[in-house]
């Protein structure tokens, strides 16, 4: 099983800072890797498919980057919208797995 | 609009049986692979649960082989999950995704996801 392991755990930023989210893969994963986004009593949102696409409606400031092990989402300038929960997510392997979670707090 | 609307949830007691719906609109159902994904409370992600476009391929995350049943109707444009001897550790509020493309194995982006539903297992 592909364990992912994001940090920071909570990362607290204010509005217009850049935020930027770790995911690490304990095998390589190509570029088989997604980033969702996830507030208080919703879905989870995707946001990032393939390490560095953009999903549908998913604004410009909201970046994906690495491969095989290290990847990085990026948040370039942070709105009020932002602060959530952030999820990495592989679909390399079976089983398909998640990151445990980088909450996004206001400072 | 593409719309997922789960069914079925509720309190069960541990070795109970519990069966959840998924109705969906808006998309060629038969299309697409479908997920469930579930979230016990408090708690990360769990990738639950994939079946192929024609039901060729399903796939299984291994706490839940061999008591959960992943299946669809492509007339009812729905997808379902059969879940046997429940554990406690089975509580969570259990979501349906739709894959992001459609092709014939799931490539298991989950671009639509429903709004939950909350499954208890508790004597």
């Amino acid at each position: 099983e592909v364990v992912l392991t994001q940090s920071p755990a909570t990362l607290s930023l204010s509005p217009g800072e850049r935020a930027t989210l770790s995911c690490r893969a304990s095998q390589s994963v190509s570029s088989y890797l997604a980033w969702y986004q996830q507030k208080p009593g919703q879905a989870p949102r995707l946001l990032i498919f393939d390490a560095s696409n953009r999903a549908t409606g998913i604004p410009a400031r909201f970046s994906g980057s690495g491969s095989g092990t290290d990847f990085t989402l990026t948040i370039s300038s942070l709105e009020p919208e932002d602060f959530a929960v952030y999820y990495c997510h592989q679909r390399s392997n079976w089983p398909r797995t998640f990151g445990q979670g980088t909450k996004l707090e206001i400072k | 609009e593409v719309q997922l609307v789960e069914s079925g949830g509720g309190l069960v007691k541990p070795g109970g049986s519990q069966r959840l719906s998924c109705a969906t609109s808006g998309f060629i159902f038969s299309n697409y692979s479908m997920n469930w994904v579930r979230q016990a409370p408090g708690k990360g992600l769990e990738w639950v649960s994939s079946i192929s476009r024609l039901s060729t391929y399903k796939y299984y995350e291994d706490s839940v082989k061999g008591r959960f049943t992943i299946s669809r109707d492509n007339a009812k444009n729905s997808l379902y999950l059969e879940m046997n001897s429940l554990r406690a550790e089975d509580t969570a509020v259990y979501y349906c995704a739709r894959d992001l493309e459609p092709e014939w194995v799931p490539n298991s982006y989950f671009e639509y996801w429903g709004q939950g539903i909350l499954v208890t297992v508790s004597s």
